[in-house]
């Protein structure tokens, strides 16, 4: 199946920098979300994106919906240790059919204290 | 507590069985899916169903079987035709099918075939 890139695939930084990530795709979506996911567990909703062009933040996490409707970001500032995990885009769009998403293949953060 | 619910967290298969992954939500959603997640690959749609009684195939269905008889309720059965099944198994819901519905994920269940 389809599948999104997401970039880069793992990246470690220092405790109190900021994180920037991205995906993109070759379809156009309606919808971006972005998770957390923990080891063994099961991804945590971090932030929903409906409308290009769009920022959203939660926290000291910020996402954007890219105005080609092809890509969407992610930053997290001021980075502490328990941002550590998978962070996974998924998108959503009338090419991917209306009912499910098309998940990214994760960036690694590992922060180092 | 509203949320998903998965069991078991662990699950060990001989070869040749079939194992039943459960999935229960209690967010009143109408949508349920299920997803098999493998290291450094998205993951990937197995089933989904939008109502009770109702379902499609995903992506990877072969070797699976689901069935949606109640509103909560969306089992997983991993049958012996599945050439691969070790994997950790994600279920979802969504408060309806279509665009414009976020997803919520369970814990997982992962499944190891000995």
């Amino acid at each position: 199946g389809q599948q999104l890139n997401q970039s880069p695939q793992s990246m470690f930084i220092q405790e109190g920098e900021d994180v920037s990530m991205n995906c993109t795709s070759s379809s156009i979506f309606n919808t971006w979300l972005w998770y957390k996911q923990d080891p063994g567990e099961g991804p945590v909703l971090l932030i929903a994106l409906y409308k290009a062009g769009e920022l959203t933040s939660n926290g000291r996490l910020t996402a954007q919906f890219g105005i080609t409707r092809k890509d969407s970001f992610l930053n997290i500032s001021a980075s502490i240790p328990s941002d550590v995990g998978i962070y996974f885009c998924a998108g959503q769009g009338v090419t991917s059919g209306t009912y499910k998403y098309i998940f990214g293949t994760g960036t690694r953060l590992k922060v180092l204290a | 507590d509203g949320g998903i619910t998965q069991s078991p967290k662990y699950l060990f298969r001989k070869e040749g069985q079939n194992v039943t992954l459960s999935c229960e939500q209690n967010l009143n959603h109408d949508a349920m899916y299920w997803y098999r997640q493998d290291p450094g690959q998205g993951l990937r749609l197995i089933y989904y169903s939008q109502i009770v009684n109702d379902f499609q195939k995903g992506d990877i269905a072969e070797g699976y079987s689901v069935s949606r008889e109640k509103k909560e309720s969306f089992p997983l059965t991993v049958t012996s035709a599945q050439k691969n099944p070790t994997a950790f198994y994600l279920c979802a819901s969504s408060s309806r099918a279509g665009l414009y519905n976020e997803q919520f994920f369970g814990p997982g269940t992962r499944l190891t075939v000995l």
